[in-house]
């Protein structure tokens, strides 16, 4: 079975730090690489999504780097703030599997930001 | 739009009786999803259609599971007999044919006692 793994599970940041979530995943026919954000009571939401043409995207303090010969990518938040505070998920897919695409989430890190 | 929409947001149940939630996707969206959400278990897709059509369900944990897609605005997940092991979130989600984004519901709570 497609796994992603993501790590850690929790993670416990200092209001203005820096929250890195990190991925790996084994399907090298992987070409889009997703991040949702959820919170409480909510559905998960896209936050960002990298494809590998490139090995950095960023939108806002939202960072995705991705390394292809590692099969690894990591989402960073720069100035973490409160309101961060979520459970993020990462994803994979394969795109160009028309008719069978389906995204392959990681098990997800509860994101806490304390003041 | 409105989005995804799930009915019902919250659901308690005796164990035994049959449990039927709804979906309603994105209008103009290709591919709908449904997902099982648990502590131990995270996210976990339990079958998905395309167009309609299921594509995979690999993911129904039993035959007690069922899901069907009567057209193209409409989605049902069945459990008969519910069991207390079948509490969790589950939420549908849809997405257009390339599959690059998927919009989720707000998720239906699933409580069976």
């Amino acid at each position: 079975q497609q796994q992603v793994k993501q790590s850690p599970q929790s993670l416990i940041v200092q209001k203005g730090g820096i929250s890195i979530i990190n991925c790996a995943y084994e399907n090298t026919a992987f070409d889009y690489f997703p991040w949702y954000q959820q919170f409480p009571g909510k559905g998960p939401a896209l936050l960002i999504a990298i494809r590998p043409d490139v090995s950095e995207k960023k939108e806002g303090r939202f960072t995705i780097s991705f390394n292809k010969s590692a099969k690894q990518f990591s989402l960073h938040i720069m100035d973490s703030q409160p309101g961060d505070s979520a459970t993020y998920f990462c994803a994979a897919d394969d795109p160009a599997n028309f008719g069978n695409e389906k995204l392959t989430f990681g098990t997800g890190t509860r994101l806490t930001i304390i003041p | 739009d409105a989005g995804v929409i799930q009915s019902p947001r919250h659901e308690v149940t005796e164990m035994g009786q049959e449990v039927t939630l709804r979906c309603k996707p994105i209008s103009g969206h290709d591919y709908l999803f449904w997902y099982r959400q648990t502590m131990m278990r995270g996210l976990e897709l339990l079958i998905y259609f395309n167009n309609n059509v299921p594509i995979d369900d690999s993911g129904m944990p039993e035959d007690r599971f069922s899901a069907k897609m009567p057209n193209a605005s409409f989605s049902t997940l069945k459990i008969q007999p519910s069991e207390p092991r079948d509490s969790a979130v589950y939420f549908c989600a849809s997405s257009f044919r390339d599959g690059t984004e998927a919009f989720f519901g707000q998720g239906t709570r699933l409580t069976v006692v």
